[in-house]
């Protein structure tokens, strides 16, 4: 099993431009999250999943956008990138209220 | 709505000696706590939950529901143990967590 898996590691856009962060895993789990990790804030969660079809806002949504149409797959969209958004990205993803499994991480720069 | 507050943003403490970082939190019911933690370079993993009641790698943490805490603690701490360590709480039933802003131990020999 890869786990959960996340691409880029590394971005660096310029202000204004799009692009979307990957995730995936391969362990059937049915709940998919998104964490934004910045020097002093901890983690705070952007966006999650329960299932396929269903999303919902977490705590910092503002700029991000989700859909999950399928089970292994939790994409995170940046329409307008700004830079408070440089930050690094993980991705989780549990079966139920049990342990998250965390991805790797992606370092996004934004200029 | 719940919150977790870990007050130290920093721990430095020698190799041998007792470690014991802070995790309090605010929610009135009853919820699971969990540490996390991610060494350098690597991802974020679990470390304890407190309904499994384990040791994991000589860690242990105790939930006070009377004092809203959950400290983890270490009686001797190795080198290898330098890392950021995050409380986290979920609220009975859902999957999300919410997370404090971490504690960066670091272990001098």
């Amino acid at each position: 099993n890869a786990g959960v898996t996340q691409t880029p590691k590394f971005q660096v856009l310029k202000t204004g431009q799009s692009m979307t962060l990957q995730c995936a895993q391969d362990m059937n789990h049915e709940y998919m999250s998104w964490y934004r990790q910045d020097p002093g804030m901890g983690l705070r969660l952007i966006h999650y999943s329960v299932g396929a079809g269903i999303t919902d806002q977490g705590e910092v949504p503002n700029g991000y956008n989700v859909s999950r149409s399928t089970t292994e797959d939790f994409p995170l969209r940046l329409l307008s990138a700004a830079p408070s958004q440089t930050s690094v990205y993980f991705c989780a993803s549990s079966w139920g209220s049990n342990e998250q499994f965390f991805g790797p991480g992606t370092r996004l720069t934004v200029l | 709505a719940q919150r977790v507050t870990q007050p130290e943003k920093l721990l430095s403490v020698f190799k041998g000696a007792p470690v014991e970082l802070k995790c309090n939190y605010s929610y009135s019911g009853s919820p699971e706590l969990f540490w996390y933690v991610q060494y350098s370079r690597q991802r974020l993993q679990l470390l304890l939950r407190h309904i499994s009641r384990e040791s994991i790698k000589g860690f242990t943490a105790d939930l006070n529901k009377g004092e809203t805490s959950f400290h983890l603690k270490k009686p001797f701490a190795q080198e290898e143990d330098s890392a950021m360590y995050y409380c986290a709480l979920q609220l009975s039933g859902y999957s999300t967590l919410t997370f404090g802003k971490g504690t960066m131990l670091l272990v001098s020999p």
